[in-house]
């Protein structure tokens, strides 16, 4: 059974530019939770989507975004990339939103903003 | 801010050392979660425990819970070289009602060969 699969693996940008992350969950999970994890801050909630709904949100700005898809998909954009941006993005998926259920991480997006 | 928090932030040990790596929270929880990064690549689930135990084990991994003074610990026995990565402790919040965990920023552990 395949994993959480993300892509690109690695993505280059500069700033002011738009950053499009792609997320695919384990097949049957509904929820997928996205992450910011960058150096010295450790992992940084972002979104949680469920049933292509966002149903939690961290503390990041707007410019911050994403979607769920009918397939259970997700995509993050980030839009106006700013340099402190950069940092490797996270996926994780889980059988449904309820606190007991174990997250299964893919192997990340890093993204860099030059 | 970071609901856990890992104590040490590194630990290099042998081959065959036992590690063990504390991780302490701040607000009720209902589940708290260690997961393993390798090499800054995704996260791997390693043990769930509930509020209401106190204990659990699976394999050399050894996991306590102690609600009162809010902390946990891992213990990993008699340790390999392939367990080197980045350990981090979970916990979701008791009064959301939702999944969303809150990562400590990870205890970094060597092990040498």
């Amino acid at each position: 059974e395949a994993g959480v699969t993300q892509s690109p693996t690695h993505l280059i940008k500069t700033r002011g530019q738009q950053a499009t992350l792609r997320c695919s969950p384990i097949s049957g999970h509904t929820s997928v939770y996205w992450y910011q994890q960058a150096l010295g801050l450790g992992l940084q909630f972002l979104l949680w989507y469920d049933e292509g709904e966002e149903r939690n949100r961290g503390n990041f700005p707007p410019r911050f975004s994403g979607r769920q898809f009918p397939n259970y998909s997700s995509e993050l954009n980030v839009n106006a990339l700013e340099l402190e941006d950069s940092a490797l993005y996270l996926c994780a998926s889980s059988l449904g939103g309820q606190s007991q259920d174990i997250q299964y991480f893919g192997a990340g997006t890093r993204l860099s903003v030059l | 801010s970071q609901q856990g928090e890992e104590d040490p932030q590194a630990l290099s040990i042998q081959e065959g050392e036992n590690a063990t790596m504390n991780c302490s929270y701040k607000t009720s929880i209902n589940n708290l979660q260690w997961y393993r990064q390798n090499s800054g690549r995704g996260l791997v689930h390693l043990i769930l425990i509930r509020s209401n135990e106190r204990e659990k084990h699976s394999g050399r991994l050894r996991v306590t819970l102690d609600t009162s003074k809010k902390s946990s610990s891992l213990l990993i026995t008699a340790s390999r070289a392939a367990d080197t990565a980045s350990y981090f402790c979970a916990t979701d919040a008791a009064s959301s009602g939702y999944s969303t965990l809150t990562f400590g920023k990870g205890t970094m552990l060597l092990v040498s060969p």
